[in-house]
């Protein structure tokens, strides 16, 4: 059973709001990545850490940020949501590149 | 690159029926593959995983021979439950990036 966590699990927020959604493991992994769902299913990572200090942008391009001040929480934060920011976010956690990932539950936004 | 092929959805079966869920890729070396399940409303969750050719993963009746040959990871089952309705998808481990390589998810719909 993986122990990782999202909240909140869903968000209904209008446009300009600044949100952080949270995500926190208790594996010690030093990897954590996030992913963009759509509603056709496809995953889009769109940061990840390798660990404390370290974050990188994903594969597509994001308005979101990050940070990685301690190992188990990776928040992802929107400084001014807009209703384009509606999706599905799923972070996850691994130990190594190459290890299985563990996702948390996901948090729904909808932005108004 | 490396990139992972699957089939398209969405698959729709009656109870006890055989499923088979193709996936394909592209890699240089030799990289663990994956196959994820997302149920409705949930984050991903591991199914099962091999690391090296002719590797069998299975987990919960599903299994998935890597074949090296055929550049191929197919998801079998040989009776598959209303339960087993979901998210399928299939993944690779980039050595080059660290990153887990998505394919783009085939929705699994069995009737009773």
């Amino acid at each position: 059973e993986a122990d990782i966590y999202q909240t909140p699990r869903y968000l209904v927020i209008g446009t300009g709001k600044k949100i952080t959604l949270e995500c926190s493991q208790t594996m010690g992994h030093d990897k954590m990545y996030w992913y963009q769902q759509d509603p056709g299913m496809e995953l889009h990572l769109i940061h990840y850490s390798y660990g404390v200090n370290s974050t990188e942008k994903g594969d597509l391009s994001s308005e979101s940020t990050v940070s990685r001040i301690r190992t188990e929480h990776f928040p992802l934060t929107l400084e001014s949501a807009r209703p384009s920011h509606t999706s599905q976010y799923l972070c996850a956690s691994s130990e190594s590149g190459t290890s299985p990932m563990y996702f948390g539950p996901g948090t729904r936004l909808t932005v108004l | 690159g490396n990139s992972v092929t699957q089939m398209e959805g969405p698959v729709t079966l009656s109870e006890e029926a055989f499923l088979t869920i193709n996936c394909t890729y592209t890699a240089t070396g030799y990289p663990s593959l994956f196959w994820y399940v997302q149920y409705p409303g949930e984050g991903l969750q591991l199914l099962l995983k091999a690391t090296k050719a002719d590797d069998k993963g299975s987990n919960k009746g599903f299994e998935a021979t890597y074949r090296k040959e055929t550049t191929s990871f197919h998801l079998e089952k040989g009776s598959v439950q209303v339960s087993d309705s979901a998210v399928y998808f299939c993944a690779l481990s980039d050595g080059a990036t660290n990153k887990l390589i998505f394919g783009t998810g085939t929705l699994l719909a069995v009737q009773p």
